[in-house]
């Protein structure tokens, strides 16, 4: 199975901070990834599928980057809807994987 | 709309089974793969298990091989996860999703609101 590193597992940032998070394959997936927003309770929103496509009525603070094996999650400006966390999937497999997942918490 | 509604979740006693439904409405069901993951209390996701549109091509996570089944049923929009030999560790909310891909593989989106499953004595 293809391993997802996802880091930091908790980031503390400030309402207009940019933010980066980075997930790491243990093989090459090309642009077969995707980032997910989950709040407490619900059920996880899609923001970034194949790598770096922005998914409709998501905002443009929000840009996804990377292929192959190294992707980053990218925030611009954090506002305070943002606070959540944070997981990427790989989904090049048949047994797709999850990130171990990043806490956006308030400084 | 595009909607995913699951139910059947609840209490079951170590060893005992229970069956999640999940019915979808505001796509057309059968050109895509569905799937089910789930997320045991305050930790990560986890994918369990998807099916193709024809119901006939199945994977399972290594964790649930043989104790799980996916199924579904195209004239009633919807899919199943019969669970069986269920153990403390399959303690989770379970989340119904769609594959958005229909040539190739695509994320999963959207996703129901998730049925809970605990397994207590």
């Amino acid at each position: 199975d293809i391993q997802m590193t996802q880091s930091p597992s908790t980031l503390s940032a400030s309402v207009g901070d940019r933010v980066t998070i980075t997930c790491r394959a243990s093989q090459n997936i090309g642009r077969w990834l995707a980032w997910y927003q989950q709040k407490p309770g619900k059920a996880p929103d899609l923001l970034i599928y194949d790598a770096s496509s922005l998914e409709s009525g998501v905002p443009s603070r929000f840009s996804g980057s990377g292929s192959g094996t190294d992707f980053t999650l990218s925030i611009s400006s954090l506002q305070p809807d943002d606070f959540a966390t944070y997981y990427c999937l790989q989904f090049n497999s048949y047994s797709p994987t999850f990130g171990q997942g990043t806490k956006l918490q308030i400084k | 709309e595009v909607q995913l509604v699951e139910s059947g979740g609840g209490l079951v006693q170590p060893g005992g089974s229970l069956r999640l439904s999940c019915t979808a409405s505001g796509f057309t069901f059968t050109n895509y793969w569905m799937l089910w993951v789930r997320q045991a209390p305050g930790k990560g996701l986890m994918w369990v298990s998807r099916i193709d549109g024809a119901g006939r091509t199945t994977s399972y996570a290594d964790s649930v091989k043989g104790r799980f089944t996916i199924s579904r049923d195209n004239a009633k929009k919807t899919v199943y996860l019969e669970m069986n030999g269920l153990r403390a560790e399959d303690t989770a909310k379970y989340y119904c999703a769609r594959d958005r891909g229909i040539e190739v593989a695509g994320p999963f989106d959207p996703w129901g609101q998730g049925a809970l499953v605990t397994v207590s004595s």
